[in-house]
């Protein structure tokens, strides 16, 4: 049972480098999310997609892009590698929600995370 | 709006004792709450969630929470503590017609031999 799948788990860049974060997803969920896990301050949304073909900005998206590459994946790109974005990022997904009164909200699948390290 | 506090950074208890782990949340219509466990270097776990019904809701690993629409909380509870059990514990809620939850910051925890 994979679940939801991150690559890589561990990460060192220099400032100023790129990378990108890959997420993978097999329960085929329309949702799917990017947080950043720092101490203290729990779970912050960077980026989240709500179904294929879209992508929304969350509460720090400033230094990131998103790609929902296709229904199953969901990448996250540092362009410019900054100290502020050391962190462990998590990807996650779920099912769409329903905008009605039956609204039965599924809870969020995470991956393991990507702990990443900016020098 | 909505908004999730944990009050307590860190809980600690004795094995066998009962734990309570708080939280308070704020939304503009019904809330939808959720408890999730994180282990070390691992991704966070659900627990449990309340979206309509009996106000005490039973989740895994013998965690139940109770829900008070009086006092706007959601607080994890459990009989029987494990050392197991200690772990990074997060609340989140989210609105009705809300893609996104907000996530509380977390309490840490811990269940002494």
């Amino acid at each position: 049972n994979a679940g939801v799948t991150q690559t890589p788990k561990f990460q060192v860049l220099k400032t100023g480098q790129s990378m990108t974060l890959q997420c993978a997803q097999d329960m085929n969920h329309n949702s799917m999310y990017w947080y950043r896990q720092d101490p203290g301050m729990g779970l912050r949304l960077i980026y989240y997609s709500a179904s294929e073909g879209t992508t929304d900005k969350g509460e720090v998206p400033n230094g990131y892009n998103v790609s929902r590459l296709n229904k199953r994946e969901f990448s996250l790109r540092l362009e410019s590698a900054a100290p502020s974005q050391t962190s462990v990022y998590f990807c996650a997904s779920s099912e769409a929600p329903l905008l009605t009164t039956q609204g039965d909200f599924q809870p969020q699948h995470f991956g393991d995370g990507t702990r990443l390290s900016i020098l | 709006a909505q908004s999730v506090a944990q009050p307590e950074d860190q809980v600690n208890v004795a094995e066998g004792n009962p734990l309570t782990v708080k939280c308070t949340y704020s939304v503009s219509g019904n809330p939808y709450l959720f408890w999730y466990v994180q282990y070390p270097n691992r991704g966070l776990q659900f627990l449990l969630k309340y979206i309509t019904g009996d106000n005490l809701v039973k989740g895994s690993y013998g965690f139940e929470a109770e829900f008070n629409k009086s006092q706007t909380s959601f607080h994890l509870k459990k009989p029987s503590a494990l050392v197991s059990d200690s772990a990074l514990y997060f609340c989140a809620v989210r609105d009705m017609g809300s893609y996104i939850p907000t996530f509380g910051r977390g309490t840490s925890l811990i269940v002494h031999p």
